[in-house]
């Protein structure tokens, strides 16, 4: 099946630093979705992208689309200790009638 | 927002025996829900698509008759663990989107985790 190429696949950082990771992928998807999971528990999602070239905000989380609609990009400002966990990229062909095809995760591991 | 609830979250089972886990959406209808299968420090990997009131279809390499799904209604959907295996010990995840709403993102249950002895 499709493969997404997610770097990088750790990152040890400061408190306060700001994260940024991304997937690319050898297809285009029409849907990009960033999830982030917590050990032992299902993915929850951080921000959903529907259209190339969107960027979209959540709180601290910034997530662009690519043009090419072969890539994304998901940035972190200002890290906090609640934002350790594995961040996943997913890309969806059509919505909701598609499973999702996973990238390998991003850990983040924050140092105090 | 959407709720997805998965049972149960934990299951210890013999070799050979087979085992249900249920997935519901709580406040929303999913014709189409997803099970994903989640080994230690790895990706999420999808198994299948569960159609309600249609057979469910499996990705390449999942055992149809090993992994039995059924989604009997807009809110649930079972995936049965056959003759179970050691080697079928994992995490297994559930996901599902509001059918009425475009666009509607893909959300997660909180997974079980299957250990098979």
């Amino acid at each position: 099946g499709q493969q997404l190429n997610q770097s990088p696949q750790s990152m040890f950082i400061q408190e306060g630093e700001d994260v940024s990771m991304n997937c690319t992928s050898s297809s285009i998807f029409n849907t990009w979705l960033w999830y982030k999971q917590d050990p032992g528990e299902g993915p929850v999602l951080l921000i959903a992208l529907y259209k190339a070239g969107e960027l979209t905000s959540n709180g601290r989380l910034t997530a662009q689309f690519g043009i090419t609609r072969k890539d994304s990009f998901l940035n972190i400002s200002a890290s906090i200790p609640s934002d350790v966990g594995i961040y996943f990229c997913a890309g969806q062909l059509s919505g909701g009638a598609d499973g999702l095809t996973f990238g390998k995760g991003t850990h983040l591991i924050i140092q105090p | 927002g959407a709720v997805v609830s998965q049972h149960p979250s934990r299951v210890i089972c013999k070799s050979g025996t087979s085992v249900k886990i249920e997935c519901r959406s709580l406040d929303f209808q999913a014709t189409t829900m997803f099970w994903y299968r989640q080994f230690p420090k790895q990706s999420l990997m999808l198994m299948a698509t569960s159609n309600e009131g249609s057979k469910a279809t499996y990705e390449q390499g999942v055992e149809k008759d090993k992994f039995l799904i059924n989604h009997a209604s807009l809110t649930l959907s079972t995936l049965t663990v056959t003759s179970a295996h050691p080697e079928d010990s994992s995490f297994y995840i559930c996901s599902a989107a509001d059918t009425r709403k475009y666009n509607s993102p893909l959300h997660f249950g909180n997974g079980t985790r299957l250990t098979v002895t």
